[in-house]
């Protein structure tokens, strides 16, 4: 059975610094991952799509690796800003869902 | 323009009524998806459809009844709600299975 943990469970930083968050799954037999952010009381935005074919995504100050054979994806966030305060998920796609993981709640503080 | 919509966005109700939860896609989508997102903020996936087909029911207890009557559209329905019913649903969307999904904003159902 597949499942996902994200490490840390919350982080919070000062404005300006780069971070990790981590995500690892149980089961290397995925098709895609999937990083999501979620805003209080708000739904889910999605941020990056990594196949499981790719090494790595980019979108703007974001970017995202994947290591299908160790298990594990990383969201990089360049030079933080107060905006990038949220929660943010992984999910792993395989057989026609997404399995989420437990989240990580950033706070970038001015 | 809003990709994914939901309706309604709260739902308030007593123990044993029945509701619905509607959703809409404009992306042209061929599959949707309904998740539940407990107290916890924990998501899990309910159920899903492809070409107005059901590919995913994932344990869920048959008071819950999702009805898609076309391929932009996924309904649930719920019977007898109980309070462990309470949580926010979120309906997505998808081209093709096991690709990208995009979320509504979610319903958040609260049963007293």
């Amino acid at each position: 059975k597949q499942e996902v943990t994200q490490i840390p469970a919350a982080l919070s930083v000062p404005e300006g610094e780069n971070l990790v968050l981590n995500c690892s799954f149980t089961d290397s037999a995925i098709y895609n991952l999937q990083w999501f952010r979620q805003d209080p009381g708000k739904g889910l935005t999605s941020l990056l799509l990594i196949q499981s074919s790719q090494r790595e995504q980019t979108s703007g100050r974001l970017n995202a690796s994947l290591d299908k054979s160790s298990g594990r994806s990383t969201l990089y966030i360049a030079a933080s800003q107060p905006g990038d305060s949220a929660t943010y998920l992984c999910a792993v796609i395989n057989t026609d869902k997404l399995i989420f993981g437990t989240g990580t709640r950033l706070q970038v503080f001015p | 323009d809003t990709a994914v919509s939901q309706t309604p966005k709260y739902l308030v109700t007593q123990m044993g009524n029945d509701k619905s939860i509607k959703c809409e896609q404009n992306l042209g989508h061929d599959t949707m998806y309904w998740y539940k997102q407990d107290s916890k903020k924990f998501l899990k996936i309910m159920f899903s459809y492809n070409n107005k087909e059901l590919i995913i029911n994932e344990t869920v207890p048959n008071r819950f009844s999702p009805k898609s009557p076309d391929k932009a559209h996924l309904n649930l329905h719920i019977n007898s709600l109980e309070l462990g019913d309470s949580a926010v649903y979120f309906c997505a969307s998808s081209q093709g299975r096991d690709n990208e999904q995009f979320f509504g904003p979610g319903t958040r159902l609260t049963v007293l």
